[in-house]
């Protein structure tokens, strides 16, 4: 089995950078993934990293690794539309997804 | 249409009903996936379909049953529901089962059960 781990809550001003930290231990690795779920609807693919180091899409980053089974996706500029759980999930040598908790970002005006 | 979509938005059941939730894509895709969404634990797979004619079970597949006759589609049956079930329900597809493969998710079935 596997173990993902990353906070419940985080509230952050908008305007402002926040990094929300996933750390995982499983038996096999393929990948981890990056989802952002807003309240009430389906998540929706963020990002994807399975080699070490630091990805960057727009105001989103995601950094993998895989050494320390950990990541985190960092979110910049932050925008009121960034109000939503994001969700760290992993591929293992299943080719299935084991998802965490979630975590939900509150941002304020 | 375009994507996944799921019937119904949301449903109340009385216990020891069956129900079956619908799930439909449109985009071809090998693989689909049905999990459940619970406060505090996150997304957990229930059954999965890597392509049409084949199903597997997930991390919580009791109580639960799906079907593959096609591609597009691929319903999950509760035969008998308890509260327990009460739940959001989400189905997704991917083009395939490699490790890069991202998953689409549909809009949900939120399932309550008494």
């Amino acid at each position: 089995g596997q173990n993902i781990d990353q906070p419940t809550e985080m509230t952050a001003t908008e305007g402002a950078i926040v990094q929300i930290n996933c750390t995982y231990q499983t038996s096999g690795f393929n990948g981890l993934f990056w989802y952002q779920q807003h309240a009430g609807e389906a998540p929706t693919f963020l990002s994807y990293n399975v080699l070490d180091g630091l990805e960057e899409k727009g105001r989103f980053s995601s950094f993998l690794s895989r050494s320390k089974g950990y990541s985190y996706l960092l979110l910049k500029e932050l925008q009121m539309k960034d109000s939503a759980s994001y969700l760290c999930a992993i591929t293992n040598n299943d080719y299935k997804l084991s998802f965490g908790a979630g975590t939900t970002v509150t941002v304020r005006a | 249409i375009a994507g996944i979509t799921q019937a119904p938005t949301s449903q109340i059941l009385a216990a020891g009903r069956r129900m079956t939730l619908r799930c439909t894509q449109d985009m071809r895709h090998n693989a689909m996936y049905w999990y459940r969404q619970d406060l505090g634990l996150g997304l957990r797979l229930i059954h999965y379909s890597n392509t049409a004619g084949t199903t597997g079970k997930g991390e919580v597949p009791d109580g639960y049953s799906v079907s593959r006759a096609n591609t597009d589609d691929f319903p999950l049956t509760l035969a008998s529901a308890v509260p327990s079930q009460t739940s959001v329900y989400f189905c997704a597809s991917s083009a395939g089962t490699a490790h890069t493969d991202t998953q689409y998710f549909g809009p949900g079935t939120r399932l309550t059960v008494l």
